[in-house]
């Protein structure tokens, strides 16, 4: 089966830096994403791994480990509109399978 | 403009009904999908179509029927309802399918089975 772990909750504090994790066990890899889903709204696209390394988009980065089955999402200089669920997928041969999100808590 | 809208955006009904959710995005995509968001925040693909073809069943009820008119819709049928199928039901597009196809997804459909 595929399997898709994420941690359920983290909580920080405004204007610092979080790493949400995900690891993955699935039987092909095409490539991981992260999306973002506020309470009540529909997910949207953050980042895109297929290779290994590092993906920067301003504030947002995603790290890939095709070899650790591994990958992080680095928020910096938090806001506390990122307060949300951020969900980890693995596209494997045209199919998504999706980490049951994690739910970022921004303190003021 | 909406890039990818469903009705309606909350369904209560009985179990036992029928009911319909539709999907249109304008977008220009080739690829549509329907999800499944149980009361876990789990994210499930059940269908996806592409050029009108089903592409992926997953192992759903065949109480689901997708109907796929044209390029730009994607609708979703349900027969005989039953309290387990309470979840959030999202329609997604991508541009085709392939690995590194970004999704897009609509608002979401709110379906209580009383």
């Amino acid at each position: 089966g595929q399997n898709i772990d994420q941690p359920t909750e983290m909580t920080a504090t405004e204007g610092a830096i979080v790493q949400i994790n995900c690891t993955y066990q699935t039987s092909g890899f095409n490539g991981l994403f992260w999306y973002q889903q506020h309470a009540g709204e529909a997910p949207t696209f953050l980042s895109y791994n297929v290779l290994d390394g590092l993906e920067e988009k301003g504030r947002f980065s995603s790290f890939l480990s095709r070899s650790k089955g591994y990958s992080y999402l680095l928020l910096k200089e938090l806001q506390m509109k990122d307060s949300a669920s951020y969900l980890c997928a693995v596209n494997n041969f045209n199919k998504f399978y999706f980490g049951s999100g994690t739910k970022l808590n921004v303190k003021p | 403009d909406t890039a990818v809208s469903q009705t309606p955006k909350y369904l209560v009904t009985q179990m036992g009904n029928d009911k319909s959710i539709k999907c249109e995005q304008n977008l220009g995509h080739d690829t549509m999908y329907w999800y499944k968001q149980d009361s876990k925040k789990f994210l499930k693909i059940m269908f996806s179509y592409n050029n009108k073809e089903l592409i992926i069943n997953e192992t759903v009820p065949n109480r689901f029927s997708p109907k796929s008119p044209d390029k730009a819709h994607l609708n979703l049928h349900i027969n005989s309802l039953e309290l387990g199928d309470s979840a959030v039901y999202f329609c997604a597009s991508s541009q085709d399918l392939g690995g590194g196809e970004t999704q897009y997804f609509g608002p979401g459909t709110r379906l209580l089975v009383l």
